[in-house]
């Protein structure tokens, strides 16, 4: 089945110890975002990537990267995680119809980040 | 700001009840209306998609949208205690390819036996 894969699914950190979640899509979907969701909120919307552009939120930490070697992969890198930065990880994908970008998302299991 | 609101809940229904879940949203350029499910500890699932003022049905949901009123709603008939969950009402805003979804905090669920 196409799918969105996210890896790990549960990803524990030490204080300032870089991380990097990864995000794969069988769908071949042009589009890819990333979001973090913390408890009772809303997702919020990181960054996310148009074929190779990249499109980075306003508020969005420069302690947060994201890297897309290809189509299928996408990368979110925290360069220094935070104690803050504890939240479950979402990564989304999306797909172009005639040239335009189809608003409907679909999401990969998430990835729980945990900083002790 | 855009904003898109919905009552936090939680909204308590029967088992066999129809649950009404409401959205507003502030963005009149806005297109595509979303509703996703969100289970405790899971990613967002989507529900139903709807564009047009009228209403959409997909089985035991229904979503309904009017543009006017900035006002979209989803309606769960025949509740089953499987349908207890978040839900996330998301619009869209922003020009071309650089649209993104608002998200609001959602609506809890709990559908009592």
């Amino acid at each position: 089945d196409a799918m969105v894969i996210q890896n790990p699914r549960y990803q524990v950190t030490q204080f300032g110890k870089p991380v990097t979640l990864s995000c794969s899509q069988t769908l071949n979907h042009n589009v890819m975002y990333w979001y973090q969701q913390k408890s009772s909120q809303a997702p919020k919307l990181l960054f996310h990537y148009y074929d190779k552009d990249f499109n980075n939120e306003a508020d969005t930490p420069d302690n947060f990267q994201s890297r897309r070697p290809n189509t299928s992969f996408c990368f979110l890198d925290i360069r220094s995680p935070g104690l803050g930065d504890a939240a479950m990880y979402l990564c989304a994908t999306s797909r172009t119809l005639q040239g335009a970008v189809s608003d409907t998302q679909y999401f990969g299991p998430g990835t729980r980040l945990t900083v002790l | 700001q855009k904003e898109v609101e919905q009552n936090s809940g939680p909204l308590s229904v029967p088992e066999g009840a129809i649950a009404s879940l409401n959205c507003t949203y502030s963005d009149r350029g806005s297109q595509s209306f979303f509703w996703y499910r969100q289970y405790s500890g899971k990613s967002p699932e989507l529900i139903m998609f709807i564009y047009s003022n009228g209403d959409k049905e997909d089985g035991r949901f229904t979503a309904q949208l009017n543009k006017a009123s900035q006002y979209v709603s989803l309606l769960i008939r025949d509740s089953q205690p499987s349908d207890s969950a978040t839900y996330l009402c998301a619009v869209t805003t922003g020009p071309g390819n650089n649209r993104k979804l608002i998200w609001g905090l959602g609506t809890s669920l709990a559908v009592n036996p």
